[in-house]
């Protein structure tokens, strides 16, 4: 099956750091990205959606100049956590889809997360 | 906008079956998909249903009724490695953007007691 790679799976850093996370697609096309956010025991919350050469859709309420994403290829897409703080902490998911009726369309596939930890 | 509720908490013992429901509100609908989450791990995907009916996968399957708007998640022959969470999601579409999106319900987390 589809396999979507998140890198990397475990950060930990200072308070006002830039932290980038990669997501990508290993045997597929990512048209789409999808960046979710997950806080202990609840749901996953989509951020944003990113289309393969454009800007990125984001979720109300979440910071486009806070959370920048590039999906600059088929296979790549990034998530920057710009001067991080505390409360960004928190556990951040990629998900790829490639073109509908195509390997990768459906079902949607998730990487295995990263755990940003701000101290 | 979209919703999505789903119990919070499910607690059964081993060899027994569960039944998880879903229910949403959305508009252009594309599908309800369910995917499981273990402590600490990232969603993996369990069923996808497009169209009314069951799907059979194994000791998993699920079920959608488009016009109730209502889904559910059956689990039949509990094993303990069933304790996790499991999200019902809607892929919905979104015509401002031309494209479709996942989105996921609060979690029901399972308890499987020996």
């Amino acid at each position: 099956g589809a396999v979507v790679s998140q890198h990397p799976s475990w950060v930990i850093c200072k308070s006002g750091t830039s932290v980038k996370i990669e997501c990508r697609s290993l045997d597929f096309q990512a048209t789409t990205m999808f960046w979710y956010r997950q806080f202990p025991k609840q749901s996953l919350m989509l951020m944003a959606t990113s289309n393969e050469g454009s800007k990125a859709t984001y979720e109300q309420g979440v910071e486009k100049d806070k959370f920048l994403i590039n999906h600059a290829s088929l296979t790549l897409s990034t998530l920057t956590v710009t001067s991080a703080h505390p409360e960004d902490s928190s556990f951040y998911i990629c998900s790829a889809r490639g073109k509908v009726g195509t390997k990768g369309d459906q079902p949607q596939h998730f990487g295995d997360g990263t755990r940003l930890s701000i101290l | 906008g979209q919703s999505l509720e789903q119990p919070s908490e499910v607690t059964a013992v081993e060899g027994a079956i569960v039944q998880i429901n879903c229910t949403y509100q959305t508009s252009g609908f594309y599908g309800l998909s369910w995917y499981q989450q273990h402590d600490g791990g990232a969603p993996t995907f369990l069923s996808y249903n497009a169209l009314d009916g069951l799907e059979e996968t194994g000791r998993f399957s699920s079920f959608l009724s488009r016009s109730d708007s209502y889904g559910y998640l059956l689990l039949q022959e509990l094993q303990m490695k069933d304790s996790a969470s499991y999200f019902c999601a809607v892929r919905s579409f979104m015509f401002s953007g031309g494209y479709n999106k996942l989105i996921f319900g609060a979690g029901t987390r399972l308890a499987v007691h020996p």
